[in-house]
């Protein structure tokens, strides 16, 4: 059984471009969520998503979407990057209340 | 608001040795706390979850404890290893409708040989 992948692993990106970042849900599990983590910090909650609907959002500007296709996959997008956004970007699936960590992104802002 | 706070932020400690973890949480109307592993730059492994309505949990060499009264759980190794150096963070859920894991900012701990 797969766990949750991430894709891509890496991204360099300039101040003002866009990114999109991909998910693929652990098998069965129908929510995902994004999580922010910068350097020496934990992760931040950015938002969760549930039958393809937005669930929840912490506290994260209208910059980052997202979006819940019907196989579960998900996608975070971030527009008019900005330095401070350089951080390692967490998906992670859940089913009965655990929840399932991938790899994760590394986004660098130059 | 919920807030995690995990003490203490690092940790050395010889080969062999027995050690705690502590973390705490502001809001004890917890659904469950779960305690990961994070190596450098990687992701999260899941180690342990307790629910609400349990004291403690274990799996090999790791124990975890709840007092939901107090705000605080604490993850116990027995008999570390150099395998064990990594960050281990703390998170909690505040109830079981998709909310958003919040997190505490980690113990980093080195196991020297």
């Amino acid at each position: 059984d797969a766990g949750v992948t991430q894709s891509p692993t890496h991204l360099i990106k300039t101040r003002g471009q866009q990114v999109t970042l991909r998910c693929s849900p652990k098998s069965g599990h129908d929510t995902v969520s994004w999580y922010q983590q910068a350097l020496g910090q934990g992760p931040q909650f950015i938002f969760q998503y549930y039958e393809e609907e937005e669930r929840q959002r912490g506290n994260f500007p209208d910059r980052f979407s997202g979006h819940q296709f019907p196989n579960y996959s998900s996608e975070l997008n971030v527009n008019a990057l900005l330095l401070g956004d350089s951080a390692l970007y967490l998906c992670a699936s859940s089913l009965g209340g655990r929840s399932y960590f991938g790899p994760g992104t590394r986004l660098t802002v130059t | 608001k919920q807030e995690v706070t995990q003490i203490p932020a690092a940790l050395s400690v010889p080969e062999g040795e027995n050690l705690v973890l502590n973390c705490s949480f502001t809001d004890s109307a917890i659904y469950n706390l779960q305690w990961f592993r994070q190596d450098p730059g990687k992701g999260l492994t899941s180690l342990l979850l307790i629910q609400s309505s349990q004291r403690e949990q274990t799996s090999g060499r790791l124990n975890a404890s709840l007092d939901k009264s107090s705000g605080r759980s604490t993850l116990y190794i027995a008999a570390s290893q150099p395998g064990d150096s990594a960050t281990y963070l703390c998170a909690v859920k505040s109830n079981q409708a998709g909310t958003a894991l919040i997190f505490g900012k980690g113990t980093t701990l080195s196991v020297s040989s």
